[in-house]
C-alpha cells in the first residue's frame, strides 16, 4: 500500500515559469516532510522541509505547503530553471513513532525546458 | 569532504547468487540506512544501522540483511537472487540516527542487474 503518492510521473514547464510538483499521504500520522532531488546517475540530495505545525516553508526559490487536512503537500519551483530538470522524491515520516524512517514517493520527473 | 561511497556502482549477477554491496559513510557518520529503488516502486527503505545494530527495517525478505562494522561502514547483502532484485540500491549517511530535522546524505548508488 502506497502510502505516500506522487501522482504524476513527469512534468514538463517552460523556463521562468513556475513549477508545482505535488505529493499525496494517506497515513495521518506523518507529520514531518521532505523533498528530494535526484540527478541521473547521482544518489537524491535533500532539497527541502516541513514539519506538519506549519503550512509553508521557503528557501530560495523552493517553497513547499502542507495541507494537513487533505493530506496534501506541493513544492513550488519559481521561477524554475533547466538545471532544476531532474526527479523530485516526496518523503513523509511519523516524528512519533519508536521507529522512525522516511518513506518515499515513487517521484516525478520535472523537465525545464530553456 | 568525501561523500557516501558505494561499492561496486555496476554489477550484474546471475539468478540464485548472492551479492554484498558495501557504503562507507561521510566521515564522522555513524548512521547508515539503505534503500531500494525502482521504477515501480520509487525508494523503499530496506534498514538502517546505527553503532552497529540495526536500528530499523522496512518490509523485505529475510534475503536481504546487513551489517555495520565499528569503522561505520555498512554492507548489505542479498542471498538467493530473483530477477526482481534488479534495482539501484542507494546507501544513506547522517551523523545521528534518522529522526527529524536529521538530514540524511545518499550515495551514488549501486546498479544490481539480475538476469
Amino acid at each position: 500500500d502506497q502510502q505516500v503518492k506522487q501522482n504524476s510521473p513527469s512534468l514538463s514547464v517552460q523556463e521562468g515559469r513556475i513549477s508545482i510538483l505535488n505529493c499525496d499521504y494517506t497515513n495521518s500520522m506523518f507529520d514531518y516532510f521532505l523533498w528530494y532531488k535526484k540527478y541521473p546517475a547521482e544518489g537524491p540530495t535533500f532539497l527541502i522541509s516541513i514539519s506538519s505545525i506549519k503550512d509553508k516553508n521557503e528557501d530560495g526559490r523552493f517553497t513547499v505547503f502542507l495541507n494537513k487536512s487533505a493530506k496534501h503537500l506541493s513544492l513550488h519551483i519559481v521561477p524554475s530553471q533547466p538545471g532544476d530538470s531532474a526527479v523530485y522524491f516526496c518523503a513523509a515520516s511519523d516524528s512519533g513513532g519508536s521507529n522512525y524512517k522516511l518513506t518515499f514517493g515513487k517521484g516525478t520527473l520535472l523537465t525545464v525546458n530553456p | 569532504k568525501a561523500g557516501v561511497t558505494q561499492t561496486p556502482r555496476y554489477l550484474i549477477k546471475t539468478r540464485g547468487q548472492q551479492v554484498t554491496l558495501s557504503c562507507s559513510p561521510i566521515s564522522g557518520h555513524r548512521s547508515v540506512s539503505w534503500y531500494q529503488q525502482t521504477p515501480g516502486q520509487g525508494l523503499q527503505f530496506l534498514f538502517e544501522y546505527f553503532s552497529e545494530t540495526q536500528r530499523n527495517k522496512g518490509n523485505f525478505p529475510g534475503r536481504f540483511s546487513g551489517r555495520q562494522f565499528s569503522n561505520s561502514r555498512s554492507e548489505m547483502n542479498v542471498s538467493t537472487l530473483e530477477l526482481g532484485d534488479s534495482a539501484l540500491y542507494l546507501c544513506a549517511s547522517s551523523l545521528a540516527p534518522q529522526e527529524p530535522g536529521n538530514t540524511i546524505y545518499f550515495g551514488e548508488g549501486s546498479w544490481l542487474t539480475v538476469v
